[in-house]
């Protein structure tokens, strides 16, 4: 069945570090790939997406390119701040249903 | 436009009691949805509405959860009686029609069955 596996945290960083989260992917056809991100006592929220192989999602200088020879949709950041500290989901949609990987804790630190 | 909201945030029960979660979607969204994350897993499907009928239910875990969208404004998801394994977040998700892609999710209802 389709799923997501993405790597385990938690990740701790300084601030202005280099960012990046695996993320891998199983599925039929073609699904569209997600990064979520939830940030302390809020729910998740969209923070990039690709709908076909080799689209470049970004968004708040995050970016993520769908690869679909390696099944691949890693987050990147080249500077990280203090205010990203977040849980990050990767999903993909297929049909109606999301599937999402565990989640990957970041805090950055100053 | 007020997000997706959901009651209560956190709830306590124990082994056996029924909780009752609520989920109130962006006001004109069509589809809802719920997912459930146990224990710092994956965040995992549960159903899905299309205004008031169940669209997909395939996720629902056993017959203990019953899910409700009467009017087909607000939903419930029901619990009873609940187990142990039953801990987690409960998110509740929606989107307008036509528009799976873009599901905004509320901020989750965290239980505890002790």
């Amino acid at each position: 069945g389709d799923s997501v596996t993405q790597m385990e945290g938690p990740v701790t960083l300084s601030e202005e570090a280099f960012l990046t989260i695996n993320c891998t992917y199983t599925a039929t056809g073609y699904p569209s790939l997600f990064w979520y991100v939830q940030y302390p006592g809020e729910g998740l929220q969209l923070l990039l997406k690709a709908t076909k192989a080799d689209d470049k999602g970004s968004n708040k200088g995050f970016e993520a390119t769908y690869r679909k020879e390696t099944t691949s949709f890693h987050l990147e950041k080249g500077s990280v701040q203090v205010s990203d500290s977040a849980v990050y989901f990767c999903a993909l949609r297929s049909g109606n249903q999301f599937y999402f990987g565990t989640g990957t804790s970041l805090t950055v630190i100053p | 436009e007020a997000g997706v909201t959901q009651f209560p945030s956190h709830s306590v029960i124990e082994k056996g009691q029924t909780v009752t979660l609520r989920c109130d979607p962006i006001s004109g969204h069509d589809n809802l949805y719920w997912y459930r994350r146990v224990m710092g897993k994956e965040i995992k499907f549960l159903l899905h509405f299309v205004k008031e009928s169940k669209q997909d239910e395939s996720g629902m875990p056993n017959n203990r959860f019953l899910a409700e969208r009467t009017g087909g404004t607000y939903s419930t998801l029901k619990v009873q009686p609940a187990e142990l394994e039953d801990s987690g977040v409960y998110f509740c998700a929606s989107s307008q029609e036509g528009r799976a892609d873009t599901q905004y999710f509320g901020p989750g209802t965290r239980l505890t069955v002790l």
